[in-house]
């Protein structure tokens, strides 16, 4: 059984095009996150979620822009893509918000902006 | 600021040991993770300390020590498959996951 889904997993597109990603988690967690993970691999937290509730948005270009239609799924849309947008966006969750709790990341989506 | 320091990279002998620190100044500590990270791959969970002192799994052991804002991941009898990257993350006052860049561990045999 899948915990955190991803699709796509890969993604190439070209400059100024909108794309979207989509994340499911079926662990029952109140807690959905989207990071970036740059080629340095630095691992850096976009978003958080609590029971569709927005939480973090860090400081993040409103090109980006996280829908959760409910608690099990965290989407991103992306508009305007821009050359440094590539990277690997990785969602998680985790089981409640202001506890440190384990987070389960899915698999990553590789975004290529040519 | 926040900051988390880990080594860039390090390499290491199969069937030895190795220690990957990591130093952390944050506003607040609520516990500190280790995940590991395989080329390609996403993060998984290997540890969580909260209480200073060392924590053994197997062949992963993690130490903490707050007054010292210090952790190490201890890897025993190394094996080809620990070559991944290992990520330090501590939990702030506001219970958010500040992350190291990581630490690049390469297994030779």
């Amino acid at each position: 059984d899948t915990a955190v889904s991803q699709t796509p997993k890969y993604l190439v597109t070209q400059m100024g095009n909108d794309k979207s990603i989509k994340c499911e988690q079926n662990l029952g967690h109140d807690t959905m996150y989207w990071y970036k993970q740059d080629s340095k691999k630095f691992l850096k937290i976009m978003f958080s979620y609590n029971n569709k509730e927005l939480i973090i948005n860090e400081t993040v270009p409103n090109r980006f822009s996280p829908k959760s239609p409910d608690k099990a799924h965290l989407n991103l849309h992306i508009n305007s893509l821009e050359l440094g947008d590539s990277a690997v966006y990785f969602c998680a969750s985790s089981q409640v918000i202001g506890s440190p709790n384990e987070q389960f990341f899915g698999p990553g989506t590789r975004l290529t902006v040519l | 600021g926040q900051n988390i320091d880990q080594p860039t990279e390090m390499t290491a002998t199969e069937g030895a040991i190795v220690q990957i620190n990591c130093t952390y100044q944050t506003s607040g500590f609520n516990g500190l993770f280790w995940y590991q990270q395989h080329a390609g791959e996403a993060p998984t969970f290997l540890s969580y300390n909260v209480l200073d002192g060392l924590e053994e799994k197997g062949r992963f052991s993690s130490f903490l020590s707050r007054s010292k804002g210090y952790s190490y991941l201890l890897l025993k009898e190394l094996q080809m498959k620990d070559s991944a990257s290992y990520l330090c993350a501590v939990v702030d006052s506001n219970y958010q996951l500040i992350w190291g860049a990581g630490t690049k561990l390469i297994i030779k045999p």
